[in-house]
């Protein structure tokens, strides 16, 4: 199996403070992690790529400053949205990359969903 | 940069109807083509991966083509149910990346 788990599933927090949500591949080894941001009736748009031990890669137009991602080990990768604002009230999705028949596959954790009041 | 498209946006068939889904995209330099469901506040489960040098793949009653030249998929879900009612999303793989349509939203009549 190749299962993802998101944590919290959602979250409810005020203007200005930080949230962080976890990305854990539970039966395998993900080297890159991506984080994705959904909103109503939109598709996924890729945020950043995160490799273990090294730095994240942004898509153009995210900030890197208010959205952290961290990615210590091989299982686990977090993002943290710091100054949160309503805009920032979203799906968050993430997905952990592993090598299946001969190419690597994106297995996608549930979601979290986060509202900022 | 790769766009993806996917029309209808949205779908509403009796029970039994067999669905067309389609997707396409402008960039034909693509590794692979997936199309997954997602059901309202859920995140995506995997229904189908067509590597480039496929044509199509199946699984039970889904049935999904691939033509890279014309940058276009087609997934088929014959004898349709209420419980294929969801939004079917249509992704593209190029380099490590998934470029990601809007989504089919497919409301199955009982």
């Amino acid at each position: 199996g190749a299962v993802v788990s998101q944590h919290p599933s959602w979250v409810i927090c005020k203007s200005g403070t930080s949230v962080k949500i976890e990305c854990r591949s539970l039966d395998f080894q993900a080297t890159t992690m991506f984080w994705y941001r959904q909103f109503p009736k939109q598709s996924l748009m890729l945020m950043a790529t995160s490799n273990e031990g090294s730095k994240a890669t942004y898509e153009q137009g995210v900030e890197k400053d208010k959205f952290l991602i961290n990615h210590a080990s091989l299982t686990l990768s977090t993002l943290t949205v710091t100054s949160a604002h309503p805009e920032d009230s979203s799906f968050y999705i993430c997905s952990a990359s592993k090598l299946a028949g001969g190419w690597y596959e994106q297995y996608f954790g549930p979601g979290t969903r986060l509202t900022v009041t | 940069k790769q766009e993806v498209t996917q029309i209808p946006a949205a779908l509403s068939v009796p029970e039994g109807e067999n669905l067309v889904l389609n997707c396409s995209f402008t960039d034909s330099a693509i590794y692979n083509l997936q199309w997954f469901r997602q059901d309202p506040g859920k995140g995506l489960t995997s229904l189908l991966l067509i590597q480039s040098s496929q044509r199509e793949q199946t699984s039970g009653r889904l049935n999904a083509s691939l033509d890279k030249s014309s940058g276009r998929s087609t997934l088929y879900i014959a004898a349709s149910q209420p419980g294929d009612s969801a939004t079917y999303l249509c992704a593209v793989s190029g380099d490590y990346k998934l470029s990601f349509g809007a989504g089919t939203t497919v409301t199955v009549r009982a």
